[in-house]
């Protein structure tokens, strides 16, 4: 059964920072990876898609990469800002799974401090 | 265009109670899937629909039940509410065959008290 693990839990920084979110996983069979950001009590905007094929996608201030191998992915936000403070999620689609079945980490809650 | 759409945005309902949720699509997918959000949890997958066919479905009991219309919006119905089913409850859309492609709604709040 694929796991998916999200460290640290909460994470607060100043403005400015450069910062980077984990996201582990338990069977490297993924069909893809996908970084989300929810805002609090909203819907979830996708941020970056990165296919099995793939080792990163980048996306502004944005990169995320992907290592199979590893069970690993990581979102890297360059030069945060108060307005990135939300829960960034992580979600596999699997092999065999329908697209739409997606399993999601718990996340990692972001706080950029003005 | 504009996305998704989930109503109600809020509901408070008792245990014993039934709950119906909707959802309409982004104009150009055909296929709606729905998550259960619970607090400080990911979402969790509970089914998805295509074609007005249930074609996957999560690890939930048969209170959770759905349906998809021919212009592709879709229902989540949940009969015998219990308190562990207050969560927001998600409805996302896509193209049929796009990659988990996924655009999402804002939500259904459901509270049971």
């Amino acid at each position: 059964k694929q796991e998916v693990t999200q460290i640290p839990a909460a994470l607060s920084v100043p403005e400015g920072e450069n910062l980077v979110l984990n996201c582990s996983f338990t069977d490297s069979a993924i069909y893809n990876l996908q970084w989300f950001r929810q805002d609090p009590g909203k819907g979830l905007t996708s941020l970056l898609l990165i296919q099995s094929s793939q080792r990163e996608q980048t996306s502004g201030r944005l990169n995320a990469s992907l290592d199979k191998s590893s069970g690993r992915s990581t979102l890297y936000i360059a030069a945060s800002q108060p307005g990135d403070s939300a829960t960034y999620l992580c979600a596999l689609g699997s092999y065999g799974g329908s697209q739409g079945n997606l399993i999601f980490g718990k996340g990692t809650k972001l706080s950029v401090k003005p | 265009d504009a996305g998704v759409t989930q109503s109600p945005t809020h509901l408070i309902k008792t245990r014993g109670q039934q709950v119906t949720l909707r959802c309409s699509p982004k104009s150009g997918h055909d296929t709606v899937s729905w998550y259960q959000q619970a607090l400080g949890q990911g979402p969790q997958f509970i089914f998805q629909y295509y074609e007005e066919e249930e074609r996957q479905r999560g690890n939930f009991p048969d209170r959770f039940s759905g349906h998809q219309f021919p212009n592709y919006s879709s229902e989540l119905n949940v009969n015998a509410l219990l308190l562990g089913d207050s969560a927001l409850y998600l409805c996302a859309s896509s193209p049929y065959g796009g990659a988990n492609v996924l655009t999402f709604g804002a939500g259904s709040r459901l509270t049971v008290l």
